[in-house]
């Protein structure tokens, strides 16, 4: 697509629910990065994916946080057993590839706004 | 490790006045260094960046950035603030030339008083 597209744009869930976040990037790029922001708290770097391959998982809060990649192209970010903590905008970008995202060319998507309650 | 450190989570300024945003990096080898604008409910666009060329660059919308490696900075000016820049910035720093992700300050919000 022409730029990123995230999905849902805003989630409300219950506290112990399940979520699943979607990002769709632009096609070609083979680099995909998920970040969270909270408020107050910038951007809190979460995972990237060079193709279908997340080699370093550290960034990830916790072990209710999982990412994967499907086809180098469309991503989904699962929360399971949602904490009131996990309430903030997930953004995710796209790069052509890692050298040119160090370069800063990122696309971002305008994120996901999760609210758990 | 690389950090970032944006000096003020607001910065208020008139119409018309100068712009000054503060950055400060700390980084074990030559950076890449970044400015991003977030408008309301949209992600973020790049402002400008730099790499390693000239160390005074422009960016869009009239903002500019000096790198200053002695006083590792990297602050954002705009001689005179526009009310439609009003928005969230950050500065950023790569992680690692090549590799994951960028590390993000934690932004400040500018508001343009009328």
């Amino acid at each position: 697509g022409a730029g990123v597209s995230q999905s849902p744009s805003n989630k409300v869930t219950e506290k112990g629910k399940d979520v699943e976040l979607r990002c769709d990037p632009i096609s070609g790029h083979t680099a995909l990065y998920w970040y969270r922001q909270s408020l107050g708290q910038g951007l809190e770097f979460l995972i990237y994916f060079q193709g279908n391959s997340a080699p370093d998982k550290s960034g990830l809060p916790s072990d209710r946080f999982s990412a994967e990649r499907t086809g180098g192209s469309v991503s989904t970010l699962t929360i399971q057993r949602t904490q009131q903590e996990d309430s903030a905008v997930y953004l995710c970008a796209s790069s052509l590839d890692l050298g040119q995202g160090a370069l800063g060319g990122y696309t971002f998507g305008s994120g996901t706004r999760l609210t758990v309650v | 490790a690389q950090s970032v450190t944006q000096l003020g989570s607001h910065v208020s300024v008139s119409e018309g006045a100068l712009v000054l945003l503060r950055c400060n990096y700390s980084s074990s080898v030559p950076p890449y260094l970044f400015w991003y604008v977030q408008y309301p409910n949209q992600g973020l666009q790049l402002l400008l960046k730099y790499t390693s060329a000239a160390t005074l660059v422009k960016g869009i919308n009239g903002f500019e950035a000096e790198f200053k490696k002695s006083e590792t900075s990297f602050h954002l000016t705009k001689p005179s603030a526009h009310m439609s820049d009003a928005a969230e910035y950050f500065c950023a720093v790569s992680a690692e030339r090549g590799a994951d992700g960028l590390t993000f300050g934690k932004g400040t919000h500018l508001i343009i008083q009328p």
